[in-house]
């Protein structure tokens, strides 16, 4: 699976939309970026995942640039619970299933 | 979705003893994986659970040191011997369903997680 890199730690205002970059210059053409979140002292929970086209759901959007090396993950208008570790993770998908593997992550902290 | 329970959700060991930890499954599931995370880093995946086989390890990770099983398509055990206090970390269980369909859309869900802290 190709690595990611994402900034250690991110602020943002309640309210706001929070934007978390990713990069993944070596993606492969099957690999599909995947955004999970970790709030504390709570399991990994899924967020949103992509292949090449943006996409929109309850939680966020996804944004993923035209090369596919990177990608951003927004929350339009976060919320203090909205606080906490996000992580991108790319990965092929197979219909045997396949396993996450983690990076660092970012820490988002959303201030009020 | 799937739910997930662990037990249990906490404990505080001796070294040198074992203690093995439950993961259950509201639903029957493709995958099941144990994951381990150290006081301030990020997750680390242990071993993936295989149904009527021995489980696949990680690099580093060694089924003397962290034997599982999977009895059935819900339930696996992760026991963690001859503690140490190296091994104080959150252990969490994960499972995934893969539906059919294409889209990417493995859906991997993680449960509470057992806090472990060995003195």
């Amino acid at each position: 699976d190709a690595k990611t890199t994402q900034p250690t730690s991110m602020d943002c205002a309640e309210g706001r939309a929070a934007n978390l970059p990713c990069n993944h210059s070596t993606i492969s053409g099957n690999e599909y970026v995947y955004w999970y979140r970790q709030i504390h002292s709570q399991g990994p929970q899924y967020i949103i995942h992509g292949l090449k086209n943006n996409e929109t759901n309850e939680m966020a959007s996804l944004i993923i640039t035209e090369d596919r090396k990177s990608s951003t993950l927004i929350l339009p208008h976060a919320t203090l619970r909205d606080t906490a570790v996000y992580y991108c993770i790319v990965r092929v998908f197979k219909t045997s299933g396949s396993r996450l593997t983690f990076g660092e992550g970012t820490q988002l902290t959303v201030n009020p | 979705s799937a739910v997930i329970s662990q037990k249990p959700s906490r404990d505080i060991c001796q070294r040198g003893t074992s203690l093995t930890i439950q993961c259950q499954v509201d639903s029957q599931v493709t995958m099941m994986f144990w994951y381990r995370q150290q006081p301030g880093q990020s997750l680390t995946l242990i071993a993936t659970a295989n149904q009527g086989s021995e489980a696949t390890y990680e690099s580093g990770f060694v089924i003397d040191k962290f034997p599982i099983s999977r009895p059935n398509l819900t339930f696996s055990t992760l026991t963690v011997s001859n503690m140490s206090p190296e091994d104080s970390s959150i252990y969490l269980c994960s499972v995934g369903t893969y539906p059919s369909t294409s889209g990417g859309r493995n859906e991997q869900y993680f449960g509470p997680g057992t806090r472990l802290t060995v003195t």
